[in-house]
């Protein structure tokens, strides 16, 4: 099975901050590759998939990257609303496998 | 739009065989693959399955001996059954809408299964 390794698994940054968030597949998935955001106590949200395309109604300042191997979550200007665990997921065929996690907090 | 909502025990005892079912209401359940994934308290998502509308599957490995899905196209709902059950097994259990054309874009709210005595 594709292995899939995010990090840093825990990241404080400054309202106002680029924040980057990476995620690296253990054999390459094209750009099958998804990424979730989930507020605490909530239900997990689709942000990005295939790689670089936003979902519909997800704000600007999110934007992703990658293929093959190397993937990249980027959030050009935190704010107090981002405050979540964001995962990535490979989707393109099974078994479909999310990294561990990333714990994105407000300094 | 799309609304999946989750239904069965909250409650299961060890050894017993737990059972949810997904409703799909506002759209069809053609077309897509139906997932299930879990989250124990604290910890990350774990893929379980997912049941095509035309009922193939495809099964986590590390689950596959014990899981067991199914669709309804009739009632526009998908199952989950999960047997032999440990604490393990207690988790909220969410299910989501997914294609390979957009990851998985719909999910459920969410239902927590305890398994205790």
């Amino acid at each position: 099975d594709i292995q899939m390794t995010q990090s840093p698994s825990s990241l404080s940054a400054s309202v106002g901050d680029r924040v980057t968030i990476t995620c690296r597949a253990s054999q390459g998935i094209s750009n099958y590759l998804a990424w979730y955001q989930q507020k605490p106590g909530k239900v997990p949200k689709l942000l990005i998939y295939a790689a670089s395309t936003l979902h519909s109604g997800v704000p600007s300042r999110f934007s992703g990257s990658g293929s093959g191997t190397d993937f990249t979550l980027t959030i050009s200007s935190l704010q107090p609303e981002d405050v979540a665990s964001y995962y990535c997921q490979k989707y393109n065929s099974a078994p479909i496998t999310f990294g561990q996690g990333t714990r994105l907090e407000i300094k | 739009q799309v609304q999946l909502q989750e239904s069965g025990p909250g409650l299961v005892k060890p050894s017993e065989t737990l059972s949810l079912t997904c409703t799909v209401s506002g759209g069809s359940i053609s077309s897509y693959y139906w997932n299930w994934i879990r989250q124990p308290a604290g910890k990350g998502l774990e893929w379980i399955g997912r049941v095509y509308f035309s009922g193939s599957t495809n099964y986590n490995s590390s689950l596959k001996s014990r899981v067991t899905m199914s669709v309804d196209t009739s009632k526009n709902q998908f199952s989950l059954k999960l047997s032999s059950v440990t604490a393990a097994d207690t988790a909220v259990y969410y299910c989501a809408r997914g294609a390979v054309a957009h990851a998985m874009d719909v999910w459920g709210q969410g239902t927590t299964v305890t398994v205790s005595s």
